[in-house]
């Protein structure tokens, strides 16, 4: 799997969009972004995944750059619960068999804290 | 439950002793997976179970570590004569096929 780059940790008012950056420079064709982040004492969390186009749902938006190069996560109006560890990860998506292909590679994620 | 349960959420060995973890995953998720997290650390991966066929266990750190899913529901990570740096947080996750992981709340050894 692809490597990935994140900041260490990022600040965010209370209602305002949290933008979390990712670097893959080095990302396949078959993989796919993935996020996911953990709060403090609990298991990881699935937010969203994309491929190349842009990607909602109700906790979040990605947003790829067009040369799958990097993405950015966004939360449009952090709380504090949002308050976690946001990993990025890539790996190959759901529509490829093989799986311990799904096992995930974490790194150190970047720490979101937003304050009230 | 609606979730991946995993038991004790907390667990004091004594160095030497031997440990059981469990999992219970998602009713119907063919695939369970098993992570260490150190602290300050991301999550490592341990080893992979599609049903009870155990597919992948390249990321076991040595061979007193050993996971188990006899029937492809229920899962036991086993430590065998813990040590210190077997301190960490081991988390379950489970999922369909071809779907997101769900991962449960852990366990946290401590070996003293």
């Amino acid at each position: 799997d692809a490597k990935t780059t994140q900041p260490p940790s990022m600040d965010c008012a209370e209602g305002r969009a949290a933008n979390l950056p990712c670097n893959h420079s080095t990302i396949s064709g078959n993989e796919y972004v993935y996020w996911y982040r953990q709060i403090h004492s609990q298991g990881p969390q699935y937010i969203i995944h994309g491929l190349k186009n842009n990607e909602t749902n109700e906790m979040a938006s990605l947003i790829i750059t067009e040369d799958r190069k990097s993405s950015t996560l966004i939360l449009p109006h952090a709380t504090l619960r949002d308050t976690a560890v946001y990993y990025c990860i890539v790996r190959v998506g759901p529509g490829r068999r093989g799986g311990s292909n799904y096992k995930l590679t974490f790194g150190k994620g970047t720490l979101l804290t937003v304050n009230p | 439950g609606a979730g991946v349960s995993q038991s004790p959420r907390y667990k004091v060995a004594k160095r030497g002793q031997d440990v059981a973890l469990r999992c219970d995953p998602i009713s119907g998720h063919v695939s369970l997976f098993w992570y260490q997290q150190a602290l300050g650390q991301g999550p490592e991966f341990l080893t992979y179970f599609q049903n009870e066929a155990q597919l992948d266990k390249s990321g076991l750190p040595s061979d007193r570590f050993f996971a188990e899913r006899p029937e492809g529901s229920v899962s036991t990570l086993k430590i065998q004569r813990t040590q210190q740096e077997d301190s960490a947080v081991y988390l379950c996750a489970s999922s369909l096929a071809q779907g997101e992981a769900f991962f449960g709340q852990g366990t946290r050894l401590t070996v003293v």
